[in-house]
C-alpha cells in the first residue's frame, strides 16, 4: 500500500524551529519529486515547498523562502522540512504529498500539525 | 504569480448538478493544467480530476472538469450528486516553479 507518514509537528515558540518528517513507503520514492502543503486551521491548502527526486532542486513559497528547507534521504525514503525562524503565521496542519508530474499530487499524508505560540 | 479564485460556497440538492468555477487572475488557463482536489472534514485532500478533466481511477464519472478560455476559468461539474459529495474542493494550477490552489469553496448537498 502507498503511504506517506508525517511527524515531527508539535506546540514550539515564535522564532523556534522545528524538522518535519514524512516516512514514505509502497513505492519507489527515488523516482518521484514530492511537495509540503499545509492549511491553517479552518483555511485553504497553501503550497509550501517541492523537490525533485534525486534532491537537486527545490522551490519555495515567498512566505517560506529564507526560513525553511525541503530535503530528502532517498536511502531512507523519507522527505524533510527544517523550519526555522517560526511565526505565528505558520501554524497549521503540514502535508506532505506524493508527486505523479511536477504539478499533480496524487498521494497525500494525513498531515503533522504545527503550533507557534507562546 | 497569478492567484485563482473559487466561490466561497455552493449548495445544491442531492441528485441534481452543481458547478464550481476557479477564475485565473493572470495569464492563460489554457497554459496550465488544472487539478481538483476533494477534501472531507478531518481528513486529507484526495484527487477528483488532474490535467483539466482526466479523473483518477476509481473517481466516478459524476465527476468532470473542464476550462474555458473565453472567461480564463476552469470549473468542476458534479452530476447525481450524494450526500457524501458535501465536502471542500479546491483547484490548483502552476508556474514554472510553484503551485498555487484557489481558497476552496464549501460544496453544501442538502
Amino acid at each position: 500500500e502507498v503511504q506517506l507518514v508525517e511527524s515531527g509537528g508539535g506546540l514550539v515558540q515564535p522564532g523556534g524551529s522545528l524538522r518535519l518528517s514524512c516516512a514514505a513507503s509502497g513505492f519507489t520514492f527515488s523516482s518521484y519529486w514530492m511537495h509540503w502543503v499545509r492549511q491553517a486551521p479552518g483555511k485553504g491548502l497553501v503550497w509550501v515547498s517541492r523537490i525533485n527526486s534525486d534532491g537537486s532542486s527545490t522551490s519555495y513559497a515567498d512566505s517560506v523562502k529564507g526560513r525553511f528547507t525541503i530535503s530528502r534521504d532517498n536511502a531512507k525514503n523519507t522527505l524533510y522540512l527544517q523550519m526555522n525562524s517560526l511565526r505565528a503565521e505558520d501554524t497549521a496542519v503540514y502535508y506532505c504529498a506524493r508527486a505523479l508530474t511536477f504539478y499533480y499530487m496524487d498521494v497525500w499524508g494525513k498531515g503533522t500539525t504545527v503550533t507557534v505560540s507562546s | 504569480n497569478f492567484m485563482l479564485t473559487q466561490p466561497h460556497s455552493v449548495s445544491e440538492s442531492p441528485g441534481k448538478t452543481v458547478t464550481i468555477s476557479c477564475t485565473r487572475s493572470s495569464g492563460s488557463i489554457a497554459s496550465n493544467y488544472v487539478q481538483w482536489y476533494q477534501q472531507r472534514p478531518g481528513s486529507s485532500p484526495t484527487t477528483v480530476i488532474y490535467e483539466d478533466n482526466q479523473r483518477p481511477s476509481g473517481v466516478p464519472d459524476r465527476f468532470s472538469g473542464s476550462i474555458d478560455s473565453s472567461s480564463n476559468s476552469a470549473s468542476l461539474t458534479i452530476s447525481g450528486l450524494k450526500t457524501e459529495d458535501e465536502a471542500d474542493y479546491y483547484c490548483q494550477s502552476y508556474d514554472s516553479s510553484s503551485l498555487v490552489f484557489g481558497g476552496g469553496t464549501k460544496l453544501t448537498v442538502l
